[in-house]
């Protein structure tokens, strides 16, 4: 059974600071791999997708990383703002595809302060 | 284009009670799915439907169901609602299934 662990579980940055945001998983058969923010109280949005044959994928600010074989993946935020304030979620689709089903991850909860 | 609809947003129900949950997807977008979030177990899933069909199935009673219809839009019910069940309900939807995923703001259901 796929799990997903997210680490810190929460975090709080002054503004401009680079961070990055950890997502681990145990089963390293995967499809694909999402990161998605929430913002209080609504639904997600996605960020960015990392298909299991990819390295990295990014955009703008965001850059994320994929090492299937140690089962990690890292978000990687330059220069906060406090606009990028929200939960940030890591989800995990497993190996068997189309049909397979979304494991997420418990989320880390960032504040940006100004 | 407009978003992932889902109505009602927010609804109070009573223990015992059922309840249906609507999601409108994206145009063209043939995969729909269901998510639970609570605080206590996250997101979880609990079921995707694609083209009428459902297509995967989470570790929820069966008290939970859903359906898809020829427009792709979906429902999700809840019959003999617990206490358990508050929650916010997430359906999300995609071209396949395995493409990125959009999600709607969510149904808020609360059971007294």
């Amino acid at each position: 059974k796929q799990e997903v662990t997210q680490i810190p579980a929460a975090l709080s940055v002054p503004e401009g600071e680079n961070l990055v945001l950890n997502c681990s998983f145990t089963d390293s058969a995967i499809y694909n791999l999402q990161w998605f923010r929430q913002d209080p109280g609504k639904g997600l949005t996605s960020l960015l997708l990392i298909q299991s044959s990819q390295r990295e994928q990014t955009s703008g600010r965001l850059n994320a990383s994929l090492d299937k074989s140690s089962g990690r993946s890292t978000l990687y935020i330059a220069a906060s703002q406090p606009g990028d304030s929200a939960t940030y979620l890591c989800a995990v689709r497993d190996g068997t595809g189309t049909a397979s089903k979304l494991t997420f991850g418990t989320g880390t909860r960032l504040q940006v302060t100004l | 284009k407009a978003g992932v609809t889902q109505t009602p947003r927010y609804l109070i129900k009573t223990r015992g009670q059922q309840v249906t949950l609507s999601c409108s997807p994206i145009s063209g977008h043939r995969s729909v799915s269901w998510y639970q979030q609570t605080p206590g177990q996250g997101l979880q899933f609990l079921f995707e439907y694609f083209s009428e069909t459902q297509r995967n199935k989470g570790n929820f009673p069966g008290r939970f169901s859903g359906r898809q219809f020829s427009n792709s839009r979906s429902e999700m019910n809840v019959s003999t609602l617990e206490l358990g069940d508050s929650a916010l309900y997430l359906c999300a939807s995609s071209f396949g299934g395995a493409n990125v995923l959009t999600f709607g703001a969510g149904s808020r259901l609360t059971v007294l």
